[in-house]
Protein backbone atom coordinates (compact mmCIF):
# COMPACT_ATOMS: atom_id res chain seq x y z
CA UNK A 1 0.00 0.00 0.00
CA UNK A 2 1.30 2.96 -0.99
CA UNK A 3 1.77 6.03 1.49
CA UNK A 4 1.94 9.60 0.81
CA UNK A 5 3.35 12.34 2.57
CA UNK A 6 3.00 16.02 2.07
CA UNK A 7 4.71 18.71 3.57
CA UNK A 8 4.03 21.48 4.44
CA UNK A 9 0.75 20.89 5.95
CA UNK A 10 0.23 24.22 6.19
CA UNK A 11 1.57 27.04 4.93
CA UNK A 12 0.18 31.22 4.88
CA UNK A 13 2.85 33.62 2.59
CA UNK A 14 2.41 36.74 1.29
CA UNK A 15 1.43 37.50 -2.10
CA UNK A 16 3.84 37.37 -5.02
CA UNK A 17 5.50 35.18 -3.02
CA UNK A 18 7.11 31.66 -4.55
CA UNK A 19 5.61 28.96 -3.36
CA UNK A 20 6.62 25.28 -3.03
CA UNK A 21 4.54 22.35 -1.93
CA UNK A 22 6.21 18.60 -1.91
CA UNK A 23 4.76 15.39 -1.92
CA UNK A 24 6.70 11.96 -1.45
CA UNK A 25 5.07 8.72 -2.05
CA UNK A 26 6.73 4.81 -0.66
CA UNK A 27 5.85 2.79 -3.64
CA UNK A 28 6.40 2.81 -7.23
CA UNK A 29 3.68 4.40 -9.72
CA UNK A 30 2.11 4.79 -12.59
CA UNK A 31 0.90 8.31 -12.51
CA UNK A 32 1.21 11.68 -9.66
CA UNK A 33 -1.71 13.59 -9.74
CA UNK A 34 -2.03 17.52 -8.13
CA UNK A 35 -5.38 18.57 -7.29
CA UNK A 36 -6.78 21.72 -6.09
CA UNK A 37 -9.74 21.96 -3.37
CA UNK A 38 -11.02 25.20 -2.57
CA UNK A 39 -13.23 25.44 1.13
CA UNK A 40 -16.60 23.63 0.43
CA UNK A 41 -15.68 23.56 -2.97
CA UNK A 42 -15.10 20.79 -5.29
CA UNK A 43 -11.67 19.12 -6.71
CA UNK A 44 -9.73 20.46 -9.53
CA UNK A 45 -7.22 18.27 -11.20
CA UNK A 46 -4.12 20.46 -11.97
CA UNK A 47 -1.21 18.13 -13.60
CA UNK A 48 -1.12 14.22 -14.26
CA UNK A 49 2.93 13.29 -14.62
CA UNK A 50 4.60 9.96 -14.69
CA UNK A 51 7.85 11.88 -15.49
CA UNK A 52 9.59 15.13 -15.43
CA UNK A 53 8.07 18.54 -15.55
CA UNK A 54 4.88 20.13 -16.62
CA UNK A 55 3.93 23.95 -16.63
CA UNK A 56 0.35 25.58 -17.06
CA UNK A 57 0.37 28.95 -16.58
CA UNK A 58 2.12 30.49 -12.85
CA UNK A 59 2.33 26.74 -11.97
CA UNK A 60 4.85 24.17 -12.42
CA UNK A 61 4.68 20.56 -11.02
CA UNK A 62 8.16 17.93 -11.38
CA UNK A 63 8.80 15.03 -10.52
CA UNK A 64 11.45 12.31 -9.58
CA UNK A 65 10.90 8.53 -9.82
CA UNK A 66 13.79 7.71 -8.24
CA UNK A 67 13.69 9.67 -5.58
CA UNK A 68 9.62 9.31 -5.58
CA UNK A 69 9.05 12.66 -4.89
CA UNK A 70 7.42 15.81 -6.56
CA UNK A 71 7.00 19.07 -5.79
CA UNK A 72 4.17 21.78 -7.16
CA UNK A 73 5.27 25.24 -7.38
CA UNK A 74 3.67 28.53 -7.55
CA UNK A 75 5.23 31.67 -9.50
CA UNK A 76 3.85 35.00 -8.39
CA UNK A 77 1.53 33.87 -5.68
CA UNK A 78 -1.96 35.42 -5.67
CA UNK A 79 -4.78 35.17 -2.90
CA UNK A 80 -6.52 33.39 -5.00
CA UNK A 81 -4.42 30.41 -4.64
CA UNK A 82 -5.89 29.68 -1.47
CA UNK A 83 -6.67 26.20 -1.25
CA UNK A 84 -5.97 23.04 -0.74
CA UNK A 85 -3.56 21.02 -2.64
CA UNK A 86 -3.44 17.47 -2.58
CA UNK A 87 -0.77 15.16 -3.84
CA UNK A 88 -2.28 11.79 -5.16
CA UNK A 89 -0.28 8.51 -6.84
CA UNK A 90 -1.89 5.49 -8.87
CA UNK A 91 0.25 2.54 -8.24
CA UNK A 92 2.26 0.40 -10.42
CA UNK A 93 -0.36 -1.82 -10.93
CA UNK A 94 -3.54 0.77 -12.31
CA UNK A 95 -5.83 -0.93 -11.12
CA UNK A 96 -7.12 0.50 -8.48
CA UNK A 97 -7.43 3.99 -7.17
CA UNK A 98 -5.80 6.96 -6.30
CA UNK A 99 -4.24 6.95 -2.81
CA UNK A 100 -4.19 10.75 -1.70
CA UNK A 101 -1.80 12.65 0.95
CA UNK A 102 -3.51 14.78 3.54
CA UNK A 103 -3.05 18.01 1.50
CA UNK A 104 -1.06 21.36 2.29
CA UNK A 105 -3.82 24.40 3.41
CA UNK A 106 -2.43 27.65 1.78
CA UNK A 107 -2.74 31.13 2.33
CA UNK A 108 -2.01 34.05 0.27
CA UNK A 109 -2.30 37.50 2.17
CA UNK A 110 -2.55 40.63 0.40
CA UNK B 1 -18.79 18.75 -23.50
CA UNK B 2 -20.03 18.95 -19.81
CA UNK B 3 -17.81 17.61 -16.62
CA UNK B 4 -18.42 15.01 -13.92
CA UNK B 5 -22.01 15.77 -12.66
CA UNK B 6 -22.72 15.00 -9.54
CA UNK B 7 -26.49 14.96 -7.75
CA UNK B 8 -27.11 16.32 -5.32
CA UNK B 9 -24.92 18.52 -4.23
CA UNK B 10 -26.30 18.43 -0.78
CA UNK B 11 -28.24 15.81 1.24
CA UNK B 12 -29.09 15.66 4.32
CA UNK B 13 -31.30 12.10 5.12
CA UNK B 14 -32.15 10.84 9.00
CA UNK B 15 -30.59 8.14 11.05
CA UNK B 16 -31.55 5.20 9.51
CA UNK B 17 -32.69 6.15 5.58
CA UNK B 18 -31.01 5.61 2.07
CA UNK B 19 -29.11 7.83 0.68
CA UNK B 20 -28.63 7.49 -3.24
CA UNK B 21 -25.50 9.72 -4.97
CA UNK B 22 -25.52 9.96 -8.39
CA UNK B 23 -22.61 10.38 -10.85
CA UNK B 24 -22.89 10.84 -14.28
CA UNK B 25 -18.96 10.68 -16.32
CA UNK B 26 -17.43 12.55 -18.36
CA UNK B 27 -19.14 12.20 -22.17
CA UNK B 28 -16.87 9.04 -23.44
CA UNK B 29 -15.40 7.88 -20.33
CA UNK B 30 -16.36 4.46 -19.03
CA UNK B 31 -14.00 4.50 -16.25
CA UNK B 32 -15.99 5.47 -12.65
CA UNK B 33 -14.09 6.03 -9.12
CA UNK B 34 -15.76 7.18 -5.60
CA UNK B 35 -14.06 8.31 -2.56
CA UNK B 36 -15.00 9.89 0.68
CA UNK B 37 -13.81 12.40 2.30
CA UNK B 38 -14.59 12.62 6.01
CA UNK B 39 -14.53 15.57 8.26
CA UNK B 40 -10.96 17.08 9.01
CA UNK B 41 -9.89 14.08 6.98
CA UNK B 42 -8.13 13.21 3.58
CA UNK B 43 -9.73 11.74 0.13
CA UNK B 44 -9.65 8.01 0.46
CA UNK B 45 -10.46 5.46 -2.30
CA UNK B 46 -13.95 3.53 -2.48
CA UNK B 47 -14.90 1.57 -5.47
CA UNK B 48 -13.46 1.41 -8.95
CA UNK B 49 -16.05 0.45 -12.05
CA UNK B 50 -16.40 0.24 -15.42
CA UNK B 51 -20.04 0.03 -17.42
CA UNK B 52 -21.61 -2.97 -15.32
CA UNK B 53 -18.52 -4.07 -13.32
CA UNK B 54 -17.17 -3.43 -9.93
CA UNK B 55 -12.75 -3.67 -10.84
CA UNK B 56 -11.67 -3.25 -7.05
CA UNK B 57 -13.79 -2.01 -4.00
CA UNK B 58 -11.49 -2.59 -1.68
CA UNK B 59 -12.03 0.60 0.00
CA UNK B 60 -15.98 -0.43 0.38
CA UNK B 61 -17.11 -0.37 4.10
CA UNK B 62 -18.29 -4.04 3.91
CA UNK B 63 -21.70 -3.55 4.95
CA UNK B 64 -24.27 -0.72 4.45
CA UNK B 65 -22.57 0.49 0.67
CA UNK B 66 -22.56 -0.58 -2.69
CA UNK B 67 -22.02 1.15 -6.04
CA UNK B 68 -22.73 0.37 -9.42
CA UNK B 69 -22.51 1.62 -12.85
CA UNK B 70 -25.36 0.23 -15.53
CA UNK B 71 -25.04 0.08 -18.92
CA UNK B 72 -27.09 3.03 -19.28
CA UNK B 73 -27.72 6.32 -16.86
CA UNK B 74 -25.18 7.57 -14.03
CA UNK B 75 -23.42 5.20 -11.50
CA UNK B 76 -25.16 5.16 -8.11
CA UNK B 77 -22.65 5.34 -4.54
CA UNK B 78 -25.35 3.60 -2.29
CA UNK B 79 -25.89 3.85 1.31
CA UNK B 80 -28.48 1.89 3.12
CA UNK B 81 -29.34 3.03 6.91
CA UNK B 82 -27.27 5.71 7.56
CA UNK B 83 -25.34 6.46 10.11
CA UNK B 84 -23.86 9.74 11.66
CA UNK B 85 -20.49 8.36 10.81
CA UNK B 86 -21.36 8.62 7.02
CA UNK B 87 -21.73 12.27 7.27
CA UNK B 88 -18.56 13.00 4.71
CA UNK B 89 -18.34 14.54 0.98
CA UNK B 90 -18.59 11.93 -1.76
CA UNK B 91 -16.38 12.63 -4.85
CA UNK B 92 -16.83 10.99 -7.95
CA UNK B 93 -13.92 11.06 -10.59
CA UNK B 94 -14.12 9.32 -14.41
CA UNK B 95 -11.34 8.76 -17.05
CA UNK B 96 -11.86 7.58 -20.22
CA UNK B 97 -9.18 4.70 -20.05
CA UNK B 98 -7.34 3.11 -16.99
CA UNK B 99 -4.48 5.46 -16.53
CA UNK B 100 -5.41 8.68 -18.51
CA UNK B 101 -6.05 12.21 -16.19
CA UNK B 102 -9.57 11.47 -13.90
CA UNK B 103 -11.54 14.64 -14.08
CA UNK B 104 -13.43 15.02 -10.41
CA UNK B 105 -17.28 16.36 -9.74
CA UNK B 106 -18.32 18.45 -7.47
CA UNK B 107 -19.27 16.22 -4.97
CA UNK B 108 -21.80 15.06 -2.65
CA UNK B 109 -22.20 16.65 0.87
CA UNK B 110 -24.13 13.80 3.03
CA UNK B 111 -25.39 15.04 6.34
CA UNK B 112 -26.63 12.18 8.33
CA UNK B 113 -28.98 14.21 11.66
Amino acid sequence: KNEVEQSPQNLTAQEGEFITINCSYSVGISALHWLQQHPGGGIVSLFMLSSGKKKHGRLIATINIQEKHSSLHITASHPRDSAVYICAVRSGGGADGLTFGKGTHLIIQP
Amino acid sequence: NAGVMQNPRHLVRRRGQEARLRCSPMKGHSHVYWYRQLPEEGLKFMVYLQKENIIDESGMPKERFSAEFPKEGPSILRIQQVVRGDSAAYFCASSGTQNTEAFFGQGTRLTVV
